[in-house]
């Protein structure tokens, strides 16, 4: 089973900054077919990227996911007031899919 | 675009079982395959297994073997997960996703979740 581990747990940012999201995996993702996803409160969680580096449809252009084999990132160049969420990291590659524990973005 | 509408909330005594259904709005299921994830309260998201629509082969998370059976119905396009043996940590929200070639087969579309809630 492949781990995903995110850092930082909590990411305390103003509206405007931008923020870095990091997931690790303890093996490699086969086809980078690494995921990121956003959750609100009360709501189902929401696809952002696919395939490590892919916006999935609708997702604003300030959203980017890069990185391969281990070693994965999150970037929001500019934080709106609609990003403060958990973002959750998932692979899909191999079965189990596994998600990472997540990363809360929080007002400053 | 597709929307998955889940079933309502369900409360159950240790030992039943639930049946938690989604059921996509198109004609036609548009997916590749159907994954069933749950979050715990205060908790992560935790994956617990999918199913290739039209060919019907499951896949399920050691974790769950054994106590759970994801089906589909094509012709109401209507997934379904059912967990057995309840315990009180079985306690979650249950939410229904698609998997398509589209994304990579990432959980592109979500249903608003299902809260099941085990008490005695």
């Amino acid at each position: 089973e492949i781990v995903l581990t995110q850092s930082p747990g909590t990411l305390s940012l103003s509206p405007g900054e931008r923020a870095t999201l990091s997931c690790r995996a303890s093996q490699s993702v086969r086809n980078s077919y690494l995921a990121w996803y956003q959750q609100k409160p009360g709501q189902a969680p929401r696809l952002l990227i696919y395939g490590a580096s892919s916006r999935a449809t609708g997702i604003p252009d300030r959203f980017s996911g890069s990185g391969s084999g281990t070693d994965f990132t999150l970037t929001i160049s500019r934080l709106e007031p609609e990003d403060f969420a958990v973002y959750y990291c998932q692979q899909y590659g191999s079965s189990p899919r596994t998600f990472g524990q997540g990363t809360k973005v929080e007002i400053k | 675009q597709v929307q998955l509408v889940q079933s309502g909330s369900e409360v159950k005594k240790p030992g039943a079982s639930v049946k938690v259904s989604c059921k996509a709005s198109a004609d036609t299921f548009p997916s590749y395959g159907i994954s069933w994830v749950r979050q715990a309260p205060g908790q992560g998201l935790e994956w617990m297994g999918w199913i290739r629509v039209y060919v019907g082969d499951t896949y399920y998370a050691q974790k769950f073997q054994g106590r759970v059976t994801v089906t589909t119905d094509t012709s109401t396009t209507t997934a379904f997960m059912e967990l057995r043996s309840l315990r009180s940590d079985d306690t979650a929200v249950y939410y229904c996703a698609t998997m398509t070639s589209v994304v990579t087969y990432a959980f592109e579309m979500w249903g608003q979740g299902t809260m099941v809630t085990v008490s005695s």
